[in-house]
């Protein structure tokens, strides 16, 4: 079973915000967040991960509620390249990766 | 860096025949994993290798074998495609990092099975 939910789609302006929400209500103490995408066709790229500090890299920030039920991946200024799906993932008791359906995000000009 | 690197990119097949898909890293990871995408799903766990000489089953093993004979290579094999296995294979290491989870990917090898 997945452990997290994101919505299906979303657009966003080119040059805005892009805000991804995920939910994981199910989600341990110990338990990353992760964050995925994929640009059409190319393989999967890493963008971020969490714990429970919000944290910030060149490509995004990842915010995590105090609870840490939920998260949101914050694109601050969205390109079109940015286009792609994107997966939030809670990694298993392996540390497998488990990619559901996603985000599809479209950054529209 | 390479980084991941696959081959080949594309491949026909016939039902029956049966292929290796080449998988390196240069990027001296333990971890590396096979992944299958069909179109509009996202990624299925086949076979995974928490290093050289060690193999284990993910979610959809079943017609697919691998190894991992050097520790920069992985290899996965079909000994008699089907048309169930039109797919893009997409291959992945990570380092041996406790609590970590991030994997680098290759480009996909697209599997056309008639």
């Amino acid at each position: 079973d997945a452990k997290t939910t994101q919505p299906t789609s979303m657009d966003c302006a080119e040059g805005r915000a892009a805000n991804l929400p995920c939910n994981h209500s199910t989600i341990s103490g110990n338990e990353y967040v992760y964050w995925y995408r994929q640009i059409h066709s190319q393989g999967p790229q890493y963008i971020i991960h969490g714990l429970k500090n919000n944290e910030t890299n060149e490509m995004a920030s990842l915010i995590i509620t105090e609870d840490r039920k939920s998260s949101t991946l914050i694109l601050p200024h969205a390109t079109l390249r940015d286009t792609a799906v994107y997966y939030c993932i809670v990694p298993d008791a392996g540390n497998m990766l488990t990619f559901g359906g996603g985000t599809r995000l479209m950054v529209k000009p | 860096n390479a980084g991941v690197t696959q081959t080949p990119k594309f491949r026909v097949l016939k039902t029956g025949q049966s292929m290796t898909l080449l998988c390196a890293q240069d990027m001296n990871h333990e971890y590396m994993y096979w992944y299958r995408q069909d179109p509009g799903m996202g990624l299925r766990l086949i076979h995974y290798s928490v290093g050289e000489g060690t193999t284990a089953k993910g979610e959809v093993p079943d017609g697919y074998n691998v190894s991992r004979l050097k520790k920069q290579n992985f290899l996965l094999g079909l000994e008699s495609a089907a048309p169930s296995q039109t797919s893009v294979y997409f291959c992945a290491s990570s380092p041996l990092l406790a609590g970590a989870q991030e994997q680098f990917f290759g480009p996909g090898t697209r599997l056309t099975v008639l």
